[in-house]
């Protein structure tokens, strides 16, 4: 399965965008990627997906590469309640929807 | 409200006393799963189930069972519990389990403690 690669920690102020990086070198061309969070002491919340084109909702922006080897989260005004562990999935290959988590990067919002 | 619940939330008890977790899902969704997630590992799956009557080992099974018998439910069974498994626990679902563009919702999670 391809492997997702993302930095350990990322620091922002509030009110300020913060553009979430991950590589996923490896990923095949039907691989979706996939962004969740995880607040202090909930579960993971899905936030977005995408396979090519960049995807906007409520929550965030996913910008894709134009070779699929990149993407990036993008929160367009954090706040306070945006402070989590951001997890970039690439869903199991293996025909079920198997979700494998890695480290993710902490995100941590200032006033 | 769409929502997946986990019961109970916290519970200590102690090795070998049978304990259930139950899981239900009002989004009519064929797919449910659960994770464990332990400090530096992560989450990892246990089992997961395309649809009613239908179960399948995830990555960690060991020391675990599930049942599916209705489409909302989701119980996940520690027969004989021991202190490794002491985690954080979460049921999660998704409308199918077939592709990987499914988007899955979490409960809040069940903190087992076994002493």
């Amino acid at each position: 399965d391809a492997k997702t690669t993302q930095p350990n920690s990322m620091e922002s102020n509030e009110e300020e965008p913060v553009h979430l990086p991950c590589n996923h070198s490896t990923i095949s061309g039907t691989d979706y990627i996939h962004w969740y969070r995880q607040l202090p002491s909930q579960g993971p919340e899905y936030v977005i997906h995408g396979l090519t084109s960049n995807v906007n909702n409520r929550m965030a922006s996913l910008a894709i590469a134009e070779d699929r080897k990149s993407s990036t989260l993008i929160l367009h005004r954090a706040t306070l309640r945006d402070a989590a562990v951001y997890y970039c999935i690439l869903p199991f290959s293996g025909g079920y929807n198997k979700l494998i988590f890695g480290a993710g990067t902490r995100l941590a919002v200032h006033p | 409200e769409a929502q997946v619940t986990q019961n109970p939330r916290y519970l200590i008890t102690v090795t070998g006393k049978k304990l259930t977790v139950t899981c239900s899902q009002n989004m009519n969704h064929e797919y449910m799963s659960w994770y464990r997630q332990d400090p530096g590992l992560g989450l990892r799956q246990i089992y997961y189930s395309m649809n009613v009557e239908v179960t399948d080992k995830g990555d960690v099974p060991e020391g675990y069972k599930v049942s599916r018998k209705e489409k909302r439910n989701f119980p996940l069974i520690l027969e004989s519990p021991s202190p490794n498994q002491t985690s954080l626990y979460f049921c999660a679902s998704s409308l199918s389990g077939r592709g990987r563009g499914q988007p899955q919702h979490f409960g809040d999670g069940t903190r087992l403690s076994i002493l």
